[in-house]
């Protein structure tokens, strides 16, 4: 069936680092991509979404590219800020269901 | 983007009881609705799906007895949580997607506490 598969961190950062948040996928026909974030005592906000190979979607300085050969659409912003502290998880339009989540901390 | 309300944001109940969660999609048709568990540490449980008017699908070792999940409109889901126990106490969220379906968008979440 399908499924994500997620790198879990937790990840600990500091300001102005390079962040990648690994997530790879298995998946039947073409579905969209997601990758959702969490902050602190919040519900689950869309950070960017792609919805064909090859789809780049950007959003707030995070990027992640649709790569069908190598079944992955990774997270990476190339400055992270104190105020990006949250929880991050990829997901998969077929069926909704999320990776483990990957705990991202920024430390001044 | 679209929204989805979820009430009540918390709910503290007695064991025994049975706790009502509602998540509406308040401007477009959600023809399919998640509901998730949220454990501690983060990890996002999928409980069910359901599609408006169809009995909800459960994911396995989720008791469907006990998870009433309701989806009478393209509006409202319900999930009634019966017979609650401490074990029960959670995080529950619901999202919903449109019939275009190429996003889904979330509730702020239902924390429960049974006592």
């Amino acid at each position: 069936g399908d499924s994500v598969t997620q790198m879990e961190g937790p990840v600990t950062l500091s300001e102005e680092a390079f962040l990648t948040i690994n997530c790879t996928y298995t998946a039947t026909g073409y579905p969209s991509l997601f990758w959702y974030v969490q902050y602190p005592g919040e519900g689950l906000q869309l950070l960017l979404k792609a919805t064909k190979a090859d789809d780049k979607g950007s959003n707030k300085g995070f990027e992640a590219t649709y790569r069908k050969e190598t079944t992955s659409f990774h997270l990476e912003k190339g400055s992270v800020q104190v105020s990006d502290s949250a929880v991050y998880f990829c997901a998969l339009s077929n069926d909704m269901r999320f990776g483990a989540g990957t705990r991202l901390t920024v430390k001044p | 983007g679209a929204v989805v309300s979820q009430h009540p944001s918390r709910v503290i109940c007695k064991s025994g009881t049975s706790v009502k969660i509602e998540c509406r999609s308040l401007d477009f048709q959600a023809t399919t609705m998640f509901w998730y568990r949220q454990f501690p540490k983060q990890s996002l449980m999928l409980m069910a799906t359901s599609n408006e008017g169809s009995k909800a699908t459960y994911e396995q070792g989720v008791e469907k007895d006990k998870f009433l999940i309701n989806h009478a409109s393209l509006t409202l889901s319900t999930l009634t949580v019966t017979s609650a126990h401490p074990e029960d106490s959670s995080f529950y969220i619901c999202s919903a997607m449109g019939a275009m379906n190429t996003e889904a968008f979330f509730g702020q979440g239902t924390r429960l506490t049974v006592v």
